[in-house]
């Protein structure tokens, strides 16, 4: 089991529907981040929070919406999505953005768009 | 030319195998190197961390960093089936991490 954990593990939503991710770490971390990964294909970085604000948005579609309630939460809001929006979304936290600190990934929310 | 490039794969190589999975990357500012291991239906696992060049060695895998070449490289010794995994290697700093496309290695028994 790793130390980022995310709810929920599978999601099914329609197009209209209004659904969040959501993503917790006690590591003590600083950074974390929403990532995007389709089949077969490497993570793409989507947000990253340092200090819970915002400091990376990879000029993701505003239908997705970060938020971090606190330095051990990361959510994603997600509203009126796209079938071309089903994938894996991976959370991530590290020590900082600094150099030194490697990301740790949770096993993500397999995400289905009907 | 892309950022990252590594061979997707298959590699398939029978227990206790040597394995080398490589990958070049083209910004020669990179200065992090990290490799992730990924099984199926998983997140990413953090398996090695460097910086700069030369070797880590840690337990089965040692990896390796070429600056000079940019080539990264990780090997596993005695590799088990239980090595069956997606490998990514990740060049770059936290909040720049390049991934690459991942080498899908199969150890069978």
């Amino acid at each position: 089991d790793t130390e980022v954990t995310q709810t929920p593990k599978h999601l099914v939503m329609g197009m209209t529907n209004k659904k969040s991710l959501k993503c917790e770490q006690h590591m003590g971390h600083r950074a974390m981040y929403w990532y995007k990964q389709k089949a077969k294909k490497p993570p793409e970085l989507m947000f990253v929070y340092s200090y819970e604000k915002l400091s990376i948005n990879e000029s993701v579609p505003s239908r997705f919406s970060p938020e971090c309630p606190n330095s051990s939460l990361l959510n994603l809001h997600l509203h009126a999505l796209q079938p071309e929006d089903s994938a894996l979304y991976l959370c991530a936290s590290s020590g900082g953005t600094g150099r030194n600190s490697p990301l740790h990934f949770g096993n993500g929310t397999r995400l289905t768009v009907t | 030319q892309k950022e990252v490039e590594q061979d997707p794969g298959p590699l398939s190589v029978p227990e206790g195998a040597i394995v080398s999975l490589n990958c070049t990357y083209s910004n020669s500012a990179f200065q992090y190197f990290m490799w992730y291991r990924q099984y199926s239906r998983k997140g990413p696992e953090l398996l090695m961390y460097t910086y700069s060049s030369g070797n880590k060695e840690d337990g089965r895998f040692t990896a390796q960093v070429d600056k000079s070449s940019k080539y990264i490289s990780l090997f596993i010794r005695d590799s088990q089936p239980s090595d069956s995994a997606t490998y990514l290697c990740a060049p770059g700093d936290t909040d720049k991490l390049i991934f690459g496309t991942g080498t899908r290695l199969q150890v069978f028994p």
